[in-house]
């Protein structure tokens, strides 16, 4: 069964830091892998995908890395802000369809 | 700025009663995704089209649940009769259609079945 495991549950830190949040996943055969920002009462927004050739995509201050050999994903964001507290949502999509696995998510949150 | 539209955006109900829930895809999307977000299970697929046809519909309980696209502008999600443990947000996304594309969320509808 394809599955996406996501860590830490929840983290908290404070504004201007770093953090970095890890992604496993067991689907196959891998299409792509996502990273969504769910913000309390909205619907996911897409912050980066990345193909099996894909290692490392940035997107402002967060920047998405792949290693597809040992499937793992993480993503790293950068001095963070304030608006950063959400929900930081891992999916992977199985080659040649477009469902997709979801993981249960970090809730981060940043405190000035 | 497209979007994807969902309606209504809160219901609460009784258990037992039909409800229905609408979706406008973004203009020129051709592939509808309906999902389900709980505490406990996370983001959940329930079914999705492509041009208007199902391509699948496994993870919703047959039963009572029922989704259908009318129109390229409109999928809607039906639940008869309703029960507490639907209880959950329902989001609809839209996107182009091919493996690798982005799927556009809309904001949801948050369902209470009491």
């Amino acid at each position: 069964k394809n599955q996406v495991e996501q860590s830490p549950q929840s983290l908290i830190i404070l504004e201007g830091k770093n953090c970095t949040l890890q992604c496993n996943y067991t689907v196959s055969p891998f299409s792509n892998l996502r990273w969504y920002k769910q913000d309390t009462g909205r619907g996911p927004v897409s912050l980066t995908i990345m193909t099996f050739s894909e290692n490392t995509k940035s997107n402002g201050r967060y920047t998405a890395t792949l290693d597809a050999d040992t499937k793992q994903s993480s993503l790293h964001i950068t001095a963070s802000q304030l608006s950063d507290s959400a929900s930081y949502i891992c999916v992977v999509s199985d080659f040649g369809n477009e469902k997709l696995t979801f993981g249960t998510g970090t809730r981060l949150t940043i405190i000035p | 700025d497209a979007r994807v539209t969902q309606t209504p955006r809160h219901k609460v109900t009784e258990m037992g009663q039909e409800v229905t829930m609408r979706c406008q895809p973004i203009l020129g999307h051709n592939t509808v995704f309906w999902y389900r977000q709980t505490m406990m299970q996370g983001l959940e697929l329930l079914a999705y089209f492509r041009n208007r046809a199902p391509l699948d519909d496994s993870g919703m309980p047959k039963d009572r649940f029922s989704a259908e696209m009318p129109d390229a502008t409109l999928a809607t999600l039906k639940i008869q009769p309703s029960e507490p443990r639907d209880s959950a947000v329902y989001f609809c996304a839209s996107g182009r259609g091919t493996g690798g594309s982005e799927q556009y969320f809309g904001p949801g509808t948050r369902l209470t079945v009491t």
